[in-house]
């Protein structure tokens, strides 16, 4: 079993929807959670860090935790197609100080 | 402005030679890491490091090397280069804790 873990995708959303984006981790003990977003070519970049139950917005994002599922999302809500890009999530834990990445989603926003 | 640099941004080099990618960080972080992505593909963690004079292998298996000598430099090396090192390289770092990794731009690397 892998320690982080998505669906590959791609997930096609139209334009204004609200694209889900899921992820579970294996370490039980993990304490921190990050969503990065990755255009193609290019380097990841963190969108949102999480750290305890519950939900956090930004703008049109929000992170979404529930450590007893082991269980992470991300909402993008009326998405755009400017938000077409690969989105990964990372966990980081007291088991293992290191951030660990899961294989990540590839999202596109039809107009 | 605190930043995470790799140089170069690309190369292409011939098969055999020495190369040595470079990352330095301006913002304090004790932690380092250095991933191997190929296009379209997951990050795979290769090197990483606690501090100075610290450095870790990662969960794949790369014939490179990393040094650790002062806190902002994490170099990687590869003595001999091969065709299936290419692939980008992306240099990260963070702070002790539980706090989130910075990346460089990557280096694209291409062996001929």
């Amino acid at each position: 079993q892998k320690e982080v873990e998505q669906n590959s995708g791609p997930l096609s959303v139209p334009e204004g929807a609200i694209a889900s984006l899921n992820c579970t981790y294996s370490d039980r003990v993990s304490q921190s959670f990050f969503w990065y977003r990755q255009y193609s070519g290019k380097s990841p970049e963190l969108i949102m860090s999480i750290y305890s139950n519950g939900d956090k917005e930004d703008g049109r994002f929000t992170a979404q935790l529930n450590k007893a599922s082991q269980y992470v999302s991300l909402l993008i809500r009326d998405s755009q197609p400017s938000d077409s890009a690969t989105y990964l999530c990372a966990v980081r834990g007291t088991s293992y100080d290191k951030v660990i990445f899961g294989p990540g989603t590839s999202l596109s926003v039809i107009p | 402005e605190a930043d995470i640099y790799q140089t170069p941004r690309y190369l292409v080099i011939g098969t055999g030679k020495k190369i040595t990618l470079e990352c330095s960080q301006t913002m304090g972080h004790d932690k380092m890491y250095w991933y191997q992505q190929d296009p379209g593909m997951e990050l795979h963690l290769i090197h990483y490091s606690y501090g100075v004079n610290s450095t870790e292998k990662g969960d794949l298996s790369s014939e490179s090397t990393v040094s650790r000598i002062r806190t902002e430099h994490f170099p990687l090396t590869l003595e001999s280069a091969r065709p299936s090192h290419t692939s980008q390289y992306l240099c990260a770092s963070s702070r002790t804790g539980y706090l989130e990794a910075f990346f460089g731009q990557g280096t694209r690397l291409t062996v001929v």
